[in-house]
């Protein structure tokens, strides 16, 4: 199983430009989530997604879209990228939320550069 | 009332020494509580969890320590080796449908040779 996989790896944007990040998972699982890290700030929920089919706003949601395009992948929009948006972005899933030992997988990441 | 205080930002512990990382919480709704453990380029991993019925929980040299009056708790770790050199992070969230965790921000522990 190769987890929660990540594309690209590395991104430079121009302001303005658009671009998707895409996520996948191998495991099942139901609810996937898109978080974006920062120096001093932690992890911080851009959107999840708790079941297929179903997507919702998290703590910073302003100048992203997402979609889940079925149970294994969800995939993380910038209409027009601004420099606030420079960030490593990771991708996790977890089996069911609610679980009484839930747990949270996450990829790889993704370095993106807005210039 | 959402905010998880993690202290400190960073620490330096000498090989062999006790690593210490407290994180707390106003939200009494919080009912999970897990550390997350970041190597460089790499993506967070879950190192160890607890829930509030229990004070403690130690797997090998990684210990929780929960103080649910307080809303606080913190991870040890014993015999600190150079390999344990990563970001820490706690978290906490509810496991009654609101699938989102809360996470600190973090600490760089760095443990010297």
């Amino acid at each position: 199983n190769a987890g929660v996989t990540q594309t690209p790896k590395f991104q430079v944007l121009k302001t303005g430009q658009s671009m998707t990040l895409q996520c996948a998972q191998d495991m099942n699982h139901n609810s996937m989530y898109w978080y974006r890290q920062d120096p001093g700030m932690g992890l911080r929920l851009i959107y999840y997604s708790a079941s297929e089919g179903t997507t919702d706003k998290g703590e910073v949601p302003n100048g992203y879209n997402v979609s889940r395009l079925n149970k294994r992948e969800f995939s993380l929009r910038l209409e027009s990228a601004a420099p606030s948006q420079t960030s490593v972005y990771f991708c996790a899933s977890s089996v069911d939320p609610g679980q009484v030992q839930e747990t949270q997988y996450f990829g790889p990441g993704t370095r993106l550069l807005v210039l | 009332q959402q905010q998880v205080k993690q202290s400190p930002q960073s620490l330096i512990v000498q090989k062999g020494g006790i690593s210490i990382i407290n994180c707390a919480y106003e939200n009494t709704a919080f009912d999970y509580f897990p550390w997350y453990q970041q190597f460089p380029g790499k993506g967070p991993a879950l190192l160890i969890a607890i829930r509030p019925d229990v004070s403690e929980k130690k797997e090998g040299r990684f210990t929780i320590s929960f103080n649910k009056s307080a809303k606080q708790f913190s991870l040890h770790i014993m015999d600190s080796q150079p390999g344990d050199s990563a970001t820490y992070f706690c978290a906490a969230t509810t496991t009654s449908g609101t699938y989102k965790y809360i996470f600190g921000t973090g600490t760089r522990l760095k443990v010297l040779a």
